[in-house]
């Protein structure tokens, strides 16, 4: 079993439409990183969250420490948020980082 | 403009042929990191840094030999390549001794490589 684990691996999704992509993790850890990677490769980061809940425009990311878990959600979604989706968690006493497999999401117009 | 860059984007090479893929950061970090990604498999961790002369292994360590001179520069050393190492190759750079894993990581563009 995976330490991180992403749900769905992929999703297809129509413009307009609410997207929720979930990220569950079995290390111990207090913090977690979403990710996205373009189309083109690029890969930058969107939110690091230790706790509650963080929003960038339409991006809303949660974290459930308790639970180990975390979601990226994205309102009104446009085919501009086609990319994937990646979750990463830091393990806890190292300076490492552990992936998820990644969503892949497409929104078509 | 704060970046990291990596060179070269893209490289073929024949195994057995030692080469050298170069990570540069401008933005004073002091965390830097070397991923690769392959399909099925997702990111994996090669090796980090939390500062100079300070590195550790990732998950897959083997095979690949960093070294971390200079705060800058955090090159990816493969002695003796193999196909297994064919890959796309992400360096990554954070800020922050105390928590480099825990602060926002910032990516260069891939190195995207074919070992025959």
């Amino acid at each position: 079993k995976n330490e991180v684990e992403q749900s769905p691996q992929n999703l297809t999704a129509q413009e307009g439409e609410f997207i929720t992509i979930n990220c569950s993790y079995s290390v111990g850890i207090s913090a977690l990183h979403w990710l996205q990677q373009h189309p083109g490769g690029g890969i930058v980061s969107l939110f690091m969250l230790s706790s509650g809940k963080k929003k960038h425009g339409r991006l809303i990311a949660t974290i459930n420490i308790q639970e180990k878990h975390s979601s990226l959600h994205i309102t009104a979604s446009h085919p501009r948020d086609s990319a994937v989706y990646i979750c990463a968690v830091p393990i806890q006493g190292a300076q490492k980082l552990v992936f998820g497999q990644g969503t892949r999401l497409t929104i078509n117009p | 403009e704060a970046q990291v860059t990596q060179n070269p984007r893209y490289l073929i090479t024949v195994t057995g042929k030692k080469l050298t893929v170069t990570c540069s950061q401008n933005m004073n970090h002091e965390y830097m990191s070397w991923y690769r990604q392959d399909p099925g498999l997702g990111l994996r961790q090669i090796y980090y840094s939390m500062n100079v002369e300070v590195t550790d292994k990732g998950d897959v360590p083997e095979g690949y030999k960093v070294s971390r001179k200079e705060k800058r520069n955090f090159p990816l050393i493969l002695e003796s390549p193999s196909p297994n190492q064919t890959s796309l190759y992400f360096c990554a750079s954070s800020p922050g001794t105390s928590g480099g894993a825990w602060n926002e990581q910032f990516f260069g563009p891939g190195t995207r490589l074919t070992v025959l």
